[in-house]
């Protein structure tokens, strides 16, 4: 199986500031068909996570901006250029190129 | 507006057996490719299996722990994804998701994870 390393796994930040999540995986991500299938989702406290980053760095529709995801190969990164007060919660990172499908330990992020 | 409930958890004894099912409704079911994932407090999500269109072949795969165990489903005539879960063991206590994989149609890609519903618990417990 493709382990999801994720760090920090707590990021306390002061609201405007930014904040970053890194994600390695134990192998490529590199699909045969080109593509790389990681994604970044967020869970706020008793929700369903959802989907905020798709294939590396496609923000989803209707997320904000100042979320923005990087990276290849192995090594990814999702970036939030000013936390607010919304974005607390939890951030997985999880790939969906080699079976079984795969996710990160989850990031706490909360103000500080 | 696209709506995903998960019904069917409970409690249920080491060995026993339950069915989850999840209502689809607000995009064309029968397209998808769905997921069923798990969550505990301790081991974090946790992706179970997942079962393509049946124009892409309805085909099954799963995660290690719950092969031969478990089996995934759907009929797209009521919109629902079943998860048949038997031989259930302590470890298969969370709380169920049903959500959208990612997938390739004639109108391209749709990323996965899209679509949550807000789960269905099941203890296994003696």
């Amino acid at each position: 199986d493709i382990v999801m390393t994720q760090t920090p796994l707590s990021s306390p930040v002061t609201l405007g500031q930014p904040a970053s999540i890194s994600c390695r995986s134990s192998q490529s991500l590199v699909h045969r068909d080109g593509n790389t299938y990681l994604s970044w989702l967020q869970q706020r406290p008793g929700q369903p996570p959802r989907l905020l980053i798709y294939k590396i760095s496609n923000r989803f529709s209707g997320v904000p901006d100042r979320f923005s995801g990087s990276g290849a190969g192995t090594d990814f990164t999702l970036k939030i250029s000013r936390v607010e007060a919304e974005d607390v919660g939890v951030y997985y990172c999880m790939q969906s190129t080699q079976f079984p499908w795969t996710f990160g330990q989850g990031t706490k992020v909360e103000i500080k | 507006e696209v709506q995903l409930v998960e019904s069917g958890g409970g409690l249920v004894k080491p060995g026993g057996s339950l069915r989850l099912s999840c209502a689809a409704s607000g995009f064309t079911f029968s397209n998808a490719w769905m997921s069923w994932v798990r969550q505990t407090p301790g081991k974090g999500l946790e992706w179970v299996g997942r079962i393509k269109s049946r124009t892409d072949g309805g085909t099954t795969d799963y995660a290690l722990p719950v092969k031969g165990r478990f089996t995934i489903s759907r009929d797209d005539s009521k919109n629902t994804l079943y998860l048949q879960m038997n031989s259930l063991k302590t470890e298969d206590t969370a709380l169920y998701y049903c959500t959208t994989d990612d997938y390739y149609d004639r109108s391209g890609y749709h990323p996965g994870w899209v679509y949550w519903g807000q789960g269905t618990l099941v203890t296994v417990s003696s």
